[in-house]
């Protein structure tokens, strides 16, 4: 069963603050890795999914790269904005199991 | 444009008691998925549907039961509550499979059995 593991659990950065959040995972046979926000009391949205054949995807102010022979994706955000506050989660399929598997998310705080 | 609709938002169940929860989307998607949601772990997967009046079994489907009788709803049921299937519970849908289709969720339901 593939694990997906984020660390750190929580993260506090002033306004500005460029910033980077790690996920990793144990099994590299994935077709792709998928980045979600969360709000309190609220759903995930999603912000990038990267194909096992790519690199990295940008959206904006975000970055996902995803290194596959490691087992690692980071989440880069520039200029850090008190609206990006919310917990990030990362998800990995496997191959043949159909399923996404989450990390238990990082709690992003960004102080004006 | 609603996206995911989830309902109700809120719930408290005695053990035993049995309830139904309701996914509604509006995007045409084919897929469709239940979550669960638990303090400390990952959102782990319970059933999904690939379409129309199929489904299948996620991660975690035991006591749980599931139906998709029309291509916009999916619904989640539970027979005998029990407290370890206190969770917020998601719903999701997509277009195409896990493998290259991002998913659109529903704001939860907050299920608590006592």
């Amino acid at each position: 069963k593939q694990e997906v593991t984020q660390i750190p659990a929580a993260l506090s950065v002033p306004e500005g603050e460029n910033l980077v959040l790690n996920c990793s995972f144990t099994d590299s046979a994935i077709y792709n890795l998928q980045w979600f926000r969360q709000d309190p009391g609220k759903g995930l949205t999603s912000l990038l999914l990267i194909q096992s054949s790519q690199r990295e995807q940008t959206s904006g102010r975000l970055n996902a790269s995803l290194d596959k022979s490691s087992g690692r994706s980071t989440l880069y955000i520039a200029a850090s904005q008190p609206g990006d506050s919310a917990t990030y989660l990362c998800a990995a399929d496997q191959t043949g199991a159909n399923n996404l598997f989450f990390g238990t998310g990082t709690r992003l705080t960004v102080i004006p | 444009n609603a996206g995911v609709t989830q309902t109700p938002k809120f719930r408290v169940l005695k053990t035993g008691q049995s309830m139904t929860l309701l996914c509604a989307q509006d995007m045409n998607h084919e897929y469709m998925y239940w979550y669960r949601q638990d303090p400390g772990m990952g959102l782990r997967l319970i059933h999904y549907s690939v379409g129309e009046g199929t489904t299948a079994k996620g991660e975690v489907p035991d006591g749980y039961n599931v139906s998709r009788l029309k291509k916009q709803n999916f619904l989640l049921g539970l027979e005998s509550a029990a407290p370890s299937q206190t969770s917020v519970y998601f719903c999701a849908s997509s277009w195409g499979g896990l493998d290259t289709q991002p998913q659109h969720f529903g704001d939860g339901t907050r299920l608590s059995i006592l």
